[in-house]
């Protein structure tokens, strides 16, 4: 079936530097990518999207990055501060149209001051 | 504010008492979802709404349901809560099934 998945379960990064956080998804007819923040104690927090007819889209401090040949997504900060320390989940559409978002299983970004 | 609100936030029960949590937002979009969310399992879709009076089951749907009376509220109702229920929960809502989805705090249930 499908599934979204991050390769890494966490990240440890310097507070300044940049972080890519990465996923790789299955259902290659997925056509919506969402990238989602989750605080301890939160609800995921909306941090950018992108389409499929888009390879980059750039936010505040923030690019998603869409390979669709190697099913591939990532999420880059930049310049990371203790504030972006959350846990960080890709999402896809699975083009179902039923709007259900399947969620990969997050990586914990820890930022080091 | 634009916002998704959940109500209660903690809820303690014990199991066969039925209960609500309710899910309203302020943004008039037309799709309102819930998820929940377990350890290992990440956020799974119980139920979903595309509009007024139109609701469908999501991936996990078993022991709970759900009403759309009006555009703004989506309560999510346990009839008989058991303890596998017990988890964190989410709502969510979007303008439409193709755009992104807010969320709101979250529940946490523990059904004993």
């Amino acid at each position: 079936g499908e599934s979204v998945g991050l390769h890494l379960p966490t990240l440890s990064v310097q507070e300044g530097d940049n972080s890519i956080i990465n996923c790789a998804y299955s259902n290659s007819a997925s056509d919506y990518f969402i990238w989602y923040k989750q605080e301890s104690g939160k609800g995921p927090q909306f941090i950018i999207d992108i389409r499929s007819n888009m390879d980059k889209r750039q936010g505040q401090r923030v690019t998603v990055l869409l390979n669709k040949t190697v099913k591939h997504l990532s999420l880059q900060i930049a310049a990371t501060q203790p504030g972006d320390s959350a846990v960080y989940f890709c999402a896809e559409d699975g083009s179902s149209n039923t709007g259900k978002l399947i969620f990969g299983q997050g990586t914990t970004l820890q930022v080091k001051p | 504010e634009a916002q998704v609100t959940q109500n209660p936030r903690y809820l303690i029960t014990v199991t066969g008492k039925k209960l609500t949590v309710t899910c309203s937002q302020n943004m008039n979009h037309e799709y309102m979802s819930w998820y929940r969310q377990d350890p290992g399992l990440g956020l799974r879709q119980i139920y979903y709404s595309m509009n007024v009076e139109v609701t469908d089951k999501g991936d996990v749907p078993e022991g709970y349901k759900v009403s759309r009376k009006e555009k703004r509220n989506f309560p999510l109702i346990l009839e008989s809560p058991s303890p596998n229920q017990t988890s964190l929960y989410f709502c969510a809502s979007s303008a439409d099934s193709r755009g992104a989805q807010y969320f709101g705090p979250g529940t946490r249930l523990l059904v004993l």
